[in-house]
């Protein structure tokens, strides 16, 4: 098992350019998550998903759209990048059945740069 | 909100005890995590407590009360490589990280 992947590691953006982050996850996990981690912030909700065609906003959602097409992928997008979006991206995924710790597994994270 | 607050910074002494705090809101409360990150990679899950009591794991025990609001980590016997920052999680299906503990373990 891969666990869970995101894609790319690191992208450098120009204000006002979109870009998608991906993430994926072979644990047919039903929860999906994205955080943003920025220093001394913790990490911050985003976007999260409870099933495959399921969305729904988080603690910090303005600027951001997501999808879940398919219950393996989570996909962020930025339409309009600004520099106050330079941060580390967290993929997180969970399941919830009785033989869990209801725990998330994350990804290696995706660093963006917005100039 | 579901304000969660820990210490931002402290610092041990290898072979040491050092115990976290984490103290959350109460309502609607389902569950309580623990994850350490190391500098540059994703966390990784520690422990989980949803019933009051103290849950052993190794070196790391994770303790609850759900009553307070209250929950600590705490790790024995430190070592080296224990320096990570240890996040503190409120909630299962829609979680709530605190700001995370930067623990410097020194020699």
């Amino acid at each position: 098992n891969a666990g869970v992947t995101q894609t790319p590691k690191f992208r450098v953006l120009k204000t006002g350019q979109s870009m998608t982050l991906l993430c994926a996850q072979d644990m047919n996990h039903e929860y999906m998550y994205w955080y943003r981690q920025d220093p001394g912030m913790g990490l911050r909700l985003i976007h999260y998903s409870v099933g495959e065609g399921t969305t729904a906003k988080g603690e910090v959602p303005d600027g951001y759209n997501v999808s879940r097409l398919k219950k393996q992928n989570f996909l962020l997008g930025l339409e309009s990048a600004a520099p106050s979006q330079t941060s580390v991206y967290f993929c997180a995924s969970s399941s919830f059945s009785a033989k869990t710790n209801h725990e998330q597994f994350f990804g290696p994270g995706t660093r963006l740069t917005v100039l | 909100g579901q304000n969660i607050d820990q210490p931002t910074e402290m610092t041990a002494t290898e072979g040491a005890i050092v115990q976290i705090n984490c103290t959350y809101q109460t309502s609607g409360f389902n569950g309580l995590f623990w994850y350490q990150q190391h500098a540059g990679e994703a966390p990784t899950f520690l422990s989980y407590n949803v019933l009051d009591g103290l849950e052993e794991k190794g070196r790391f025990s994770s303790f609850l009360s759900r009553s307070k609001g209250y929950s600590y980590l705490l790790l024995k016997e430190l070592q080296m490589k224990d320096s990570a920052s240890y996040l503190c999680c409120r909630g299962s299906y829609i979680p709530t990280f605190g700001r995370g503990t930067s623990l410097i373990v020194h020699p």
